[in-house]
C-alpha cells in the first residue's frame, strides 16, 4: 500500500525555522517526484515546488522560490520542506503528495501555526 | 502564470441529481487538466487527469470532459459522499496552479 507520511504540526515564532519531513513507502520511492503543496486556511491549493527523487533535481513556483527548500534522502525515503524566516502568513496546511503534475497519493498534512 | 476559474462558487444538489462543475483557463492547457475532491480534514484525492481519464478507484459516475480553456467535471447521480469541495489544476505550464474551488452542498 502507497502511504506518505508526514511529520505532526508544530507551532512556530515568527521568524523561526522548520522543517517538514515525508516518509514514502509502499512503492519504489526514486520512481516519482515529490510535490510539496500549501493550503492556508479556508483557501485552496498552491504548489509550491517539487522534487525529482531519482536525481535530487528540484524546481520552485516563484511565489515561493527562495523561501522555501525542498530536499530528500533516499536512503530512508524520506523528502523534506524547509521553511525559513516564518511569518503568520505561512500559518498553513502543508501536503506533500506523489508526483510532479497530478499527484495520485497525499500525505496526511501537517499542520503549521505561526504566532508571536 | 496560468489563472483557472471555476464556476460556481457553490453548487446547491440533491442526492441523486446530476452536478455539473465548471473549470476554465486564462490559456490552451492542451487537455492537461486534473481534477480533485477535498473533504474537510482531508487530504485532495486525485479523481480525473488528462481532462476526462478516471484515476484509479474512482467510480464511473464522474466523468470530465473539455479541450482548450473550457472543462467540466460532471457527477451523473450524487451520492451522500459526493459532497464536498473541487478543484481544478492545470499541469501544461509550470507553475502548475488550482481553481478556488467549487462546494457542492446539499
Amino acid at each position: 500500500e502507497v502511504q506518505l507520511v508526514q511529520s505532526a504540526g508544530e507551532v512556530k515564532k515568527p521568524g523561526e525555522s522548520l522543517t517538514i519531513s515525508c516518509k514514502g513507502s509502499g512503492y519504489t520511492f526514486t520512481n516519482y517526484w515529490i510535490s510539496w503543496l500549501r493550503q492556508m486556511p479556508g483557501k485552496g491549493l498552491e504548489w509550491m515546488g517539487r522534487i525529482d527523487l531519482s536525481d535530487s533535481y528540484t524546481n520552485y513556483s516563484p511565489s515561493f522560490e527562495g523561501h522555501v527548500t525542498i530536499s530528500a534522502d533516499k536512503s530512508i525515503t524520506t523528502a523534506y520542506l524547509q521553511l525559513s524566516s516564518l511569518k503568520a502568513s505561512d500559518t498553513a496546511m502543508y501536503y506533500c503528495a506523489r508526483r510532479d503534475d497530478t499527484p495520485d497519493y497525499w500525505g496526511q498534512g501537517t499542520l503549521v501555526t505561526v504566532s508571536s | 502564470e496560468i489563472v483557472m476559474t471555476q464556476s460556481p462558487g457553490t453548487l446547491s444538489v440533491s442526492p441523486g441529481e446530476r452536478a455539473t462543475l465548471y473549470c476554465r483557463a486564462s490559456q490552451s492547457l492542451r487537455g492537461h487538466l486534473a481534477w480533485y475532491q477535498q473533504k474537510p480534514g482531508q487530504a485532495p484525492r486525485l479523481l480525473m487527469f488528462g481532462a476526462s481519464t478516471r484515476a484509479t478507484g474512482i467510480p464511473t459516475r464522474f466523468s470530465g470532459s473539455g479541450s482548450g480553456t473550457e472543462f467540466t467535471l460532471t457527477i451523473s447521480s450524487l451520492q451522500s459522499e459526493d459532497f464536498a469541495v473541487y478543484y481544478c489544476q492545470q499541469y501544461n505550464d509550470w507553475p502548475y496552479t488550482f481553481g478556488q474551488g467549487t462546494k457542492l452542498e446539499i
